[in-house]
């Protein structure tokens, strides 16, 4: 069974950083591309950027390009995100999401239950 | 970006009726088109991908077409356990969603 666990959500002030991770199971880790996806309280869906199973394809959102870096260990079997000068509309509950293919078709395949980041003085 | 626009943006419907959620972009993006269920306090769940594949394990009473700029999803027979929001998606270019549609028990 294919298990995503995110960490790392909390209460920051803006302007600071977070680091998010997700561990994964259950499949094979390295032979997939995996995204983070945020939904603000109440809203809906935004993707917010992707990685492919080598690490060679790195995608962002305008939203938070220059700001975030996704980044992976096939070692770890883990997913993460560095989320660096964050501001009030980066508040959202955080998916780690498993895509359907290994590099990014955006084929949103299998999500975690999300960690909750709030920004916030 | 390419804009998804959803009608309607809720529904109420009766347990046995067949329902249909539509889905527009603001461009062509051939089948590149996916849908999504979200129940309350849950993370989304695939249904159905490239516009009308299903999602393994999900009951074929869900059914996705469409190309080009307009697709819909229906559900032949609502079920209790369908009373939820659906999002669609594309993967033509950078993803993005549509601002979801939610069913509710009349």
């Amino acid at each position: 069974e294919v298990q995503l666990v995110e960490s790392g959500g909390g209460l920051v002030q803006p302007g600071r950083s977070l680091r998010l991770s997700c561990a994964a199971s259950g499949f094979s880790f390295d032979d997939y591309a995996m995204h983070w996806v945020r939904q603000a309280p109440g809203k809906g869906l935004e993707w917010v950027s992707g990685i492919s199973w080598t690490s060679d394809t790195i995608d962002y959102a305008d939203s938070v390009k220059g700001r975030f870096t996704i980044s992976r260990d096939n070692a770890k079997n883990s997913l993460y995100l560095q989320m660096n000068s964050l501001r009030a509309e980066d508040t959202a509950l955080y998916y780690c999401v498993k895509d359907l293919c290994s590099t990014s078709c955006f084929y949103f395949q299998h999500w975690g239950q999300g960690t909750l980041v709030t920004v916030s003085s | 970006d390419i804009q998804m626009t959803q009608s309607p943006s809720s529904l109420s419907a009766s347990i046995g009726d067949r329902v249909t959620i539509t889905c527009r972009a603001s461009q062509s993006i051939s089948s590149y088109l996916h849908w999504y269920q979200q129940k309350p306090r849950k993370a989304p769940k695939l249904l159905i991908y490239v516009a009308s594949s299903l999602q393994s394990g999900v009951p074929s009473r869900f059914s996705g077409s469409g190309s080009g700029t307009d697709f819909t999803l229906t559900i032949s027979s609502l079920q209790p356990e369908d009373f939820a929001t659906y999002y669609c998606q594309q993967s033509y270019s950078t993803p993005t969603f549509g601002q979801g549609t939610k069913l509710e028990i009349k």
